[in-house]
């Protein structure tokens, strides 16, 4: 089956780096997405990466590895605007999004 | 302003009636989608649009209808409404299938 699993919750610091993970088994695998969702707002694209290897984008970079059907989100320099959920979703053999249940981050000063 | 626009923002339904929610897209995007968002899970697709004309079931289609006549209008309709369907929907546009995906800003439906 498919399926997307990534924290449910993480907590941080002000000026930090935090790394979220994401595991997936997607098939026909076709990308790997991020979108950063606030509380009570829309999800908004970060990320896609279809390549194994880091793409960096300012302060936030994105990992992938298909061979191990694993991601990551980077968040450098932590700043508390970016107290949100994070959402990883993979793209199958039909363009379809698989997404996983968001990651919580919470900022602290 | 460039994007897409979903109408209502919130609306309490009774059971048993029938609701459209809105979703137009002024981007020319050729693919759309409807989704909803529960607590703890994931977005789950309901229906999408490749291009016009065309439509396509997604994860959790029972229950709802699409229709999608132009480029840029993508309605969802709830044919009799049920509490289950009680949820945050969001209807997003992208130009191509693999492409990323702009949402529009939700609408809270409460269905009692």
């Amino acid at each position: 089956g498919q399926n997307i699993d990534q924290p449910t919750e993480m907590t941080a610091t002000e000026g930090a780096i935090v790394q979220i993970n994401c595991t997936y088994q997607t098939s026909g695998f076709n990308g790997l997405f991020w979108y950063q969702q606030h509380a009570g707002e829309a999800p908004t694209f970060l990320s896609y990466n279809v390549l194994d290897g880091l793409e960096e984008k300012g302060r936030f970079s994105s990992f992938l590895s298909r061979s191990k059907g694993y991601s990551y989100l980077l968040l450098k320099e932590l700043q508390m605007k970016d107290s949100a959920s994070y959402l990883c979703a993979s793209m199958d053999s039909n363009y379809q999004l698989i997404w996983g249940a968001g990651t919580k981050l919470i900022i602290k000063p | 302003i460039a994007g897409i626009t979903q109408a209502p923002t919130s609306q309490i339904l009774a059971a048993g009636r029938r609701m459209t929610l809105r979703c137009t897209q002024d981007m020319r995007h050729n693919a759309m989608y409807w989704y909803r968002q529960d607590l703890g899970l994931g977005l789950r697709l309901i229906h999408y649009s490749n291009t016009a004309g065309t439509t396509g079931k997604g994860e959790v289609p029972d229950g709802y209808s699409v229709s999608r006549a132009n480029t840029d209008d993508f309605p969802l309709t709830l044919a009799s409404a049920v509490p289950s369907q009680t949820s945050v929907y969001f209807c997003a546009s992208s130009e191509r299938m693999n492409t990323e995906a702009f949402f529009g800003q939700g609408t809270r439906l409460t269905v009692v």
